[in-house]
């Protein structure tokens, strides 16, 4: 079974430039997760997917980041302007629809991004 | 409000049972703990996943009391290569949603020495 694949691996921008990252879960994954995971911390959820819906939006910093997951399958999280303090590894994550009170995640690598 | 509290570190050696407790003292009555561990330089993967009693798999055990405050997972014989740090969560309901939130605190460090 195909893990969770996110590119680019590595990015290093300017700040105030933009970026891009994808994700594609595992197939029939209807719950799609982004975190960010800043050096020593635990991860920090951006935003949750169920299908092509937001169920969860809260720590999402609206002002300069957006995400969206057309058709349900794939995922694009985008920062712009791009901020020093958003050096981190962005990972994404999914899981099995009609997981309930389950919470078995399967997360890809990450891309780890340098604002300079 | 942190749902969950584990120590920030712990040390042992190989060939050592490790225990990390986990305190939830405010964990709903439908909600499952759940265990993920973290190596440098990759995402969170899932250990292990419990209710109540006791729970095993190729891994690790999780112990859990009957009141659910606390959960403890236990590695047993740990290797050089079970340096990582371990994660516990516990159910946060996204509202009226019926959904879950994937919930990290900052975890144990574990460092297993030769």
């Amino acid at each position: 079974e195909a893990g969770v694949a996110q590119s680019p691996r590595y990015k290093i921008i300017e700040k105030r430039q933009s970026v891009a990252f994808w994700c594609n879960p595992i197939s029939g994954h209807a719950t799609l997760y982004w975190y960010q995971q800043i050096l020593g911390q635990g991860p920090k959820l951006l935003i949750q997917f169920q299908n092509n819906g937001v169920v969860d939006d809260s720590q999402l910093p609206k002002d300069r980041f957006s995400a969206e997951r057309l058709k349900g399958v794939d995922s694009t999280l985008k920062i712009q302007p791009a901020k020093l303090e958003d050096s981190a590894v962005y990972l994404c994550a999914s899981s099995l629809p009609g997981t309930g009170r389950s919470t078995e995640a399967f997360f890809g690598q990450g891309t780890r991004l340098t604002v300079v | 409000l942190a749902k969950t509290t584990q120590p920030i570190s712990m040390d042992s050696y190989e060939g050592q049972e490790v225990n990390i407790t986990c305190s939830h003292n405010n964990i709903a009555t439908n909600d499952y703990i759940t265990w993920y561990q973290q190596f440098p330089s990759q995402g969170p993967r899932f250990i292990i996943q419990g209710y109540k009693t006791k729970v095993t798999n190729e891994v690790a055990s999780l112990f859990i009391p009957a009141d659910r405050k606390s959960s403890t997972l236990s590695l047993p014989r740990v290797s050089l290569s079970d340096t990582a740090v371990y994660y516990c969560l516990v159910g946060d309901s996204i509202v009226n949603t019926g959904f879950q939130k994937l919930v990290f605190g900052t975890g144990t460090r574990l460092l297993v020495s030769p």
